[in-house]
Protein backbone atom coordinates (compact mmCIF):
# COMPACT_ATOMS: atom_id res chain seq x y z
CA UNK A 1 0.00 0.00 0.00
CA UNK A 2 1.60 2.68 -1.01
CA UNK A 3 -0.43 5.61 0.31
CA UNK A 4 0.67 9.10 -0.55
CA UNK A 5 4.11 9.24 -2.72
CA UNK A 6 5.79 12.39 -3.12
CA UNK A 7 8.88 13.56 -5.80
CA UNK A 8 11.63 14.43 -5.89
CA UNK A 9 12.34 13.80 -2.18
CA UNK A 10 14.98 16.36 -2.14
CA UNK A 11 16.03 19.00 -4.78
CA UNK A 12 18.65 22.39 -5.26
CA UNK A 13 17.75 24.66 -7.47
CA UNK A 14 18.30 28.07 -8.51
CA UNK A 15 16.63 31.17 -8.25
CA UNK A 16 14.47 31.73 -11.54
CA UNK A 17 14.09 28.26 -12.44
CA UNK A 18 10.43 26.25 -12.68
CA UNK A 19 9.67 23.62 -10.59
CA UNK A 20 7.02 21.05 -9.93
CA UNK A 21 6.69 18.82 -7.37
CA UNK A 22 4.91 15.64 -7.78
CA UNK A 23 2.31 13.83 -5.55
CA UNK A 24 0.32 11.18 -6.29
CA UNK A 25 -2.05 9.16 -3.99
CA UNK A 26 -3.67 5.44 -4.67
CA UNK A 27 -6.54 5.88 -1.41
CA UNK A 28 -9.08 7.65 -3.35
CA UNK A 29 -9.57 10.39 -1.41
CA UNK A 30 -11.58 13.07 -2.38
CA UNK A 31 -9.45 16.02 -0.64
CA UNK A 32 -5.79 16.52 -1.44
CA UNK A 33 -3.07 19.51 0.05
CA UNK A 34 0.15 21.05 -0.23
CA UNK A 35 1.86 22.47 2.90
CA UNK A 36 5.00 23.45 3.69
CA UNK A 37 7.03 23.53 6.76
CA UNK A 38 9.70 25.99 8.30
CA UNK A 39 11.58 25.54 11.22
CA UNK A 40 9.40 27.47 14.36
CA UNK A 41 6.96 27.30 12.22
CA UNK A 42 3.56 25.25 11.78
CA UNK A 43 2.68 23.70 8.75
CA UNK A 44 1.57 26.38 6.26
CA UNK A 45 -1.49 25.51 3.68
CA UNK A 46 -0.40 26.46 0.34
CA UNK A 47 -3.02 25.33 -1.79
CA UNK A 48 -5.77 22.77 -1.69
CA UNK A 49 -8.04 20.68 -3.46
CA UNK A 50 -11.51 19.58 -2.30
CA UNK A 51 -12.11 17.74 -5.36
CA UNK A 52 -11.01 16.89 -8.73
CA UNK A 53 -11.40 19.55 -11.12
CA UNK A 54 -11.39 21.88 -7.72
CA UNK A 55 -8.61 24.08 -6.15
CA UNK A 56 -8.56 26.55 -3.60
CA UNK A 57 -5.58 29.14 -2.15
CA UNK A 58 -4.60 28.34 1.65
CA UNK A 59 -2.59 30.81 3.81
CA UNK A 60 0.40 31.35 2.10
CA UNK A 61 -0.41 30.72 -1.92
CA UNK A 62 1.62 33.54 -3.69
CA UNK A 63 4.39 32.06 -5.85
CA UNK A 64 2.79 28.66 -6.50
CA UNK A 65 0.22 27.02 -8.73
CA UNK A 66 -1.48 23.61 -8.34
CA UNK A 67 -3.84 21.48 -10.52
CA UNK A 68 -6.16 18.64 -10.05
CA UNK A 69 -7.14 16.64 -12.62
CA UNK A 70 -8.22 13.48 -11.76
CA UNK A 71 -8.74 12.76 -7.90
CA UNK A 72 -5.03 10.71 -7.67
CA UNK A 73 -2.26 13.63 -9.17
CA UNK A 74 -1.88 17.16 -6.99
CA UNK A 75 1.01 18.49 -8.55
CA UNK A 76 2.47 21.99 -6.63
CA UNK A 77 4.54 24.52 -9.46
CA UNK A 78 6.91 27.16 -8.61
CA UNK A 79 6.83 29.42 -11.69
CA UNK A 80 10.02 31.42 -10.56
CA UNK A 81 11.51 29.69 -7.40
CA UNK A 82 13.16 32.37 -5.29
CA UNK A 83 15.17 31.91 -1.74
CA UNK A 84 12.48 32.29 0.60
CA UNK A 85 10.62 29.15 -1.03
CA UNK A 86 13.48 27.11 0.69
CA UNK A 87 11.56 24.48 2.73
CA UNK A 88 10.43 21.11 2.91
CA UNK A 89 7.15 20.41 1.45
CA UNK A 90 4.25 18.03 2.40
CA UNK A 91 1.41 17.15 0.02
CA UNK A 92 -1.67 15.32 2.17
CA UNK A 93 -4.72 13.67 1.16
CA UNK A 94 -7.82 13.30 3.12
CA UNK A 95 -11.11 11.37 2.91
CA UNK A 96 -13.64 14.38 3.43
CA UNK A 97 -16.20 11.81 4.10
CA UNK A 98 -14.82 10.84 7.72
CA UNK A 99 -15.78 13.86 10.06
CA UNK A 100 -12.16 13.38 11.86
CA UNK A 101 -10.60 15.06 8.91
CA UNK A 102 -7.43 12.55 9.42
CA UNK A 103 -4.76 13.81 7.68
CA UNK A 104 -2.28 11.25 5.62
CA UNK A 105 1.05 12.92 4.49
CA UNK A 106 3.71 11.95 1.86
CA UNK A 107 7.29 12.16 3.01
CA UNK A 108 8.46 15.56 2.14
CA UNK A 109 10.15 17.19 -0.43
CA UNK A 110 13.17 18.83 0.72
CA UNK A 111 13.45 21.71 -1.46
CA UNK A 112 16.32 24.11 -1.52
CA UNK A 113 16.60 27.70 -3.39
CA UNK A 114 19.81 29.15 -4.10
CA UNK B 1 -5.70 36.22 14.20
CA UNK B 2 -5.85 32.85 14.24
CA UNK B 3 -3.31 31.03 17.23
CA UNK B 4 -2.32 27.96 18.49
CA UNK B 5 0.40 27.85 20.86
CA UNK B 6 2.24 25.30 22.39
CA UNK B 7 5.95 24.79 24.36
CA UNK B 8 8.64 24.52 22.30
CA UNK B 9 10.69 22.07 23.79
CA UNK B 10 9.64 18.82 26.47
CA UNK B 11 12.11 16.71 28.20
CA UNK B 12 10.64 13.83 30.08
CA UNK B 13 12.49 10.41 31.26
CA UNK B 14 12.16 6.89 29.69
CA UNK B 15 8.92 5.22 31.92
CA UNK B 16 7.48 8.49 33.06
CA UNK B 17 4.32 10.82 32.43
CA UNK B 18 4.13 13.83 29.95
CA UNK B 19 1.72 15.96 29.23
CA UNK B 20 2.08 18.93 26.25
CA UNK B 21 -0.72 21.47 26.21
CA UNK B 22 -2.14 23.56 23.41
CA UNK B 23 -3.99 26.55 23.86
CA UNK B 24 -6.05 27.81 20.91
CA UNK B 25 -7.84 30.80 19.57
CA UNK B 26 -9.66 30.16 16.23
CA UNK B 27 -12.12 31.17 14.07
CA UNK B 28 -14.97 28.76 15.06
CA UNK B 29 -14.12 25.09 15.87
CA UNK B 30 -13.92 21.82 14.17
CA UNK B 31 -12.20 20.22 15.92
CA UNK B 32 -8.40 19.82 17.58
CA UNK B 33 -5.87 17.18 16.28
CA UNK B 34 -2.51 16.00 17.40
CA UNK B 35 0.25 14.37 15.02
CA UNK B 36 3.48 13.07 16.19
CA UNK B 37 6.60 14.04 13.77
CA UNK B 38 10.09 12.03 14.19
CA UNK B 39 12.79 13.73 12.96
CA UNK B 40 12.45 13.86 9.16
CA UNK B 41 9.83 12.36 8.57
CA UNK B 42 5.90 13.32 8.33
CA UNK B 43 3.53 13.67 10.26
CA UNK B 44 0.94 10.77 11.42
CA UNK B 45 -2.42 11.01 12.87
CA UNK B 46 -3.00 10.48 16.92
CA UNK B 47 -6.12 11.64 18.27
CA UNK B 48 -9.08 14.07 17.55
CA UNK B 49 -11.49 15.97 19.75
CA UNK B 50 -14.10 17.46 18.99
CA UNK B 51 -15.99 17.42 22.42
CA UNK B 52 -14.83 18.46 25.42
CA UNK B 53 -13.42 15.10 27.86
CA UNK B 54 -10.66 13.15 27.74
CA UNK B 55 -9.87 10.21 24.42
CA UNK B 56 -7.91 7.28 25.61
CA UNK B 57 -5.98 5.86 23.28
CA UNK B 58 -3.26 2.97 24.63
CA UNK B 59 -0.66 4.98 26.19
CA UNK B 60 -1.55 8.46 25.13
CA UNK B 61 -4.50 10.27 25.73
CA UNK B 62 -5.86 13.73 24.55
CA UNK B 63 -8.03 16.31 26.71
CA UNK B 64 -10.21 19.37 25.47
CA UNK B 65 -12.17 22.07 26.90
CA UNK B 66 -13.81 24.42 24.66
CA UNK B 67 -14.65 26.97 26.81
CA UNK B 68 -11.37 27.17 27.51
CA UNK B 69 -9.33 27.18 24.01
CA UNK B 70 -7.19 24.07 25.69
CA UNK B 71 -6.31 20.76 25.04
CA UNK B 72 -3.40 18.61 26.12
CA UNK B 73 -1.69 15.38 25.11
CA UNK B 74 -0.80 12.84 27.75
CA UNK B 75 1.99 10.47 27.37
CA UNK B 76 2.51 7.43 29.85
CA UNK B 77 5.07 5.22 30.39
CA UNK B 78 7.26 6.81 27.60
CA UNK B 79 9.81 5.31 25.23
CA UNK B 80 12.85 6.41 23.45
CA UNK B 81 10.99 5.91 20.50
CA UNK B 82 8.68 9.11 21.64
CA UNK B 83 10.77 11.21 21.03
CA UNK B 84 9.54 13.11 18.37
CA UNK B 85 7.49 17.07 17.74
CA UNK B 86 3.97 16.61 18.58
CA UNK B 87 1.92 19.31 16.39
CA UNK B 88 -1.60 21.08 17.84
CA UNK B 89 -3.88 21.26 14.91
CA UNK B 90 -7.38 23.32 15.05
CA UNK B 91 -10.15 22.69 12.63
CA UNK B 92 -11.08 26.09 11.21
CA UNK B 93 -14.84 27.57 10.72
CA UNK B 94 -13.54 27.05 6.95
CA UNK B 95 -12.48 23.12 8.05
CA UNK B 96 -9.26 24.28 7.32
CA UNK B 97 -6.41 22.93 9.71
CA UNK B 98 -4.45 25.67 11.62
CA UNK B 99 -1.28 24.29 13.02
CA UNK B 100 0.86 24.85 16.01
CA UNK B 101 5.10 25.40 15.90
CA UNK B 102 5.02 21.78 17.69
CA UNK B 103 6.46 20.27 20.93
CA UNK B 104 10.18 18.62 20.13
CA UNK B 105 9.82 15.93 23.12
CA UNK B 106 12.85 14.80 24.25
CA UNK B 107 13.21 11.52 26.21
CA UNK B 108 16.15 10.98 28.59
CA UNK B 109 17.17 6.91 30.12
Amino acid sequence: IAGITQAPTSQILAAGRRMTLRCTQDMRHNAMYWYRQDLGLGLRLIHYSNTAGTTGKGEVPDGYSVSRANTDDFPLTLASAVPSQTSVYFCASSDSSQNTGELFFGEGSRLTVL
Amino acid sequence: GQNIDQPTEMTATEGAIVQINCTYQTSGFNGLFWYQQHAGEAPTFLSYNVLDGLEEKGRFSSFLSRSKGYSYLLLKELQMKDSASYLCAVGDSNYQLIWGAGTKLIIKP
